[in-house]
């Protein structure tokens, strides 16, 4: 069945940075753009980006330009999501979603990422 | 930049009817979609393209999408409705979602 598979939980230190993986499964990876949502403890989910699997093109929300880097490998169905400059804010579960009809339809299981020192 | 807004909290007896509105700015031209998403879990699309319902989505669920307010309307509301919702739209090429509706069956 169509899938996403993220990487496990994080901790990093302030400063840091981290790089979340998502193995996709179940469909032509290349098909669908890949999209990165955030969201903190106790609020809401928060658009980052999207890459195209296709061509490695990249958009990304105006608040994590020059932080965010999406990349992909495409030998093994993966997208990538790195984060620096790590601040306590940016505690928060990380996920990758494929669209369909400009909707979220797949999501992954979510990856928690804890910035602490 | 873009909003959407959503009431934090909407409560309802089980068995009524309930609606959480979404408004933003010409909302009614855009698709909007609307996901459900439980403690702990990753959130789920329930509707898409402002009215359509994706396979495995009970039919008491329907939204609709108008003017400058998205609606989602549970008929017959369950207890296992009881969750958050979000709406989301597209503004150009980026993603917005609401702030998250908090559902409340009691």
């Amino acid at each position: 069945q169509v899938q996403l598979l993220q990487s496990g939980a994080e901790v990093k230190k302030p400063g840091a940075s981290v790089k979340v993986s998502c193995k996709a499964s179940g469909y032509t990876f290349t098909s669908y753009h890949m999209h990165w949502v955030r969201q903190a403890p106790g609020q809401g989910l928060e658009w980052m980006g999207i890459i195209n699997p296709n061509d490695g093109g990249t958009g990304y929300a105006q608040k994590f330009k020059g932080r965010v880097t999406m990349t992909r490998d495409t030998s093994t169905s993966t997208g990538y999501m790195e984060l620096r400059s790590l601040r306590s804010e940016d505690t928060a579960v990380y996920y990758c979603a494929r669209v369909e009809w400009q909707s979220f339809h797949i999501w992954g299981q979510g990856t928690l990422v804890t910035v602490s020192s | 930049s873009y909003e959407l807004t959503q009431p934090p909290s909407v409560s309802v007896s089980p068995g009524q009817t309930c609606s959480i509105t979404c408004s933003g700015d010409k909302l009614g031209e855009r698709y909007a979609a609307w996901y459900q998403q439980k403690p702990g879990q990753s959130p789920v699309v329930v509707i898409y393209q402002g009215h359509k319902r994706p396979s495995g989505i009970p039919e008491r669920f329907s939204g609709s999408n108008s003017g400058n307010t998205a609606t989602l309307t549970i008929s017959g509301t369950q207890a296992m409705d009881e969750a958050d919702y979000y709406c989301q739209a597209w503004d150009s090429s980026n993603v917005v979602f609401g702030g998250g509706t908090k559902l409340t069956v009691l």
